[in-house]
């Protein structure tokens, strides 16, 4: 069936450390492709997409690259911040449409030490 | 200023009660969202609707019901059927689809 898997958390880094928060996908064509972020008691905000094959998405020095041959879309940070420490949500869009919304990841925990 | 506006923020419910839950929004969307959040779950699919007067079941529609009266509100009942209804409730909304989500702040439900 068509899914997201995320690396499960929590991811616990410190400050300025390199971040990746691994993310794939199955779907039958080329969905959309996207991060969220939620911080504690909020709703989710969108980080990034990609909406083809090879498109890099990217925002707040987060980095993703949509890529086809591995169904991937895995999430970078170079240089990570206490700020950035929330759960960040991987999600696919429908290939052929999927007027029934994303499908989402379960969400990876990141907690950033100081 | 634009936006999704879910209340109320905190809802607690008792045995055997309906409740309603929130949604407007200003965006002139057409299609509106209802999920739900466990810990550890992400988020699955209760109802969505694409258009005024018309809404489909999602991946765990049971317990719950919606209505779509109007482009800006889809407010969502948890019924008493519902036998376990405590969660993080999202609302979202979007133009088209295959484009990205509009979230509100979330409705956190308990039971009394």
């Amino acid at each position: 069936g068509n899914s997201v898997t995320q690396m499960e958390g929590p991811v616990t880094l410190s400050e300025e450390a390199f971040l990746t928060i691994n993310c794939t996908y199955t779907a039958t064509g080329y969905p959309s492709l996207f991060w969220y972020v939620q911080y504690p008691g909020e709703g989710l905000q969108l980080l990034l997409k990609a909406t083809k094959a090879d498109d890099k998405g990217s925002n707040k020095g987060f980095e993703a690259t949509y890529r086809k041959e591995t169904t991937s879309f895995h999430l970078e940070k170079g240089s990570v911040q206490v700020s950035d420490s929330a759960v960040y949500f991987c999600a696919r869009g429908g290939s052929g449409g999927g007027a029934d919304g994303l499908t989402f990841g379960k969400g990876t925990h990141l907690i950033i030490q100081p | 200023d634009g936006g999704i506006t879910q209340s109320p923020k905190y809802l607690f419910r008792k045995e055997g009660q309906n409740v309603t839950l929130s949604c407007e929004q200003n965006l002139n969307h057409d299609a509106m969202y209802w999920y739900r959040q466990d810990p550890g779950q992400g988020l699955r699919l209760i109802y969505y609707s694409q258009i005024v007067n018309d809404f489909q079941k999602g991946d765990i529609a049971e317990g719950y019901s919606v209505s779509r009266e109007k482009k800006e509100s889809f407010p969502l009942t948890v019924t008493s059927a519902q036998k376990n209804p405590t969660a993080f409730y999202l609302c979202a909304s979007r133009f088209t689809v295959n484009e990205k989500l509009f979230f509100g702040s979330g409705t956190q439900l308990s039971v009394l």
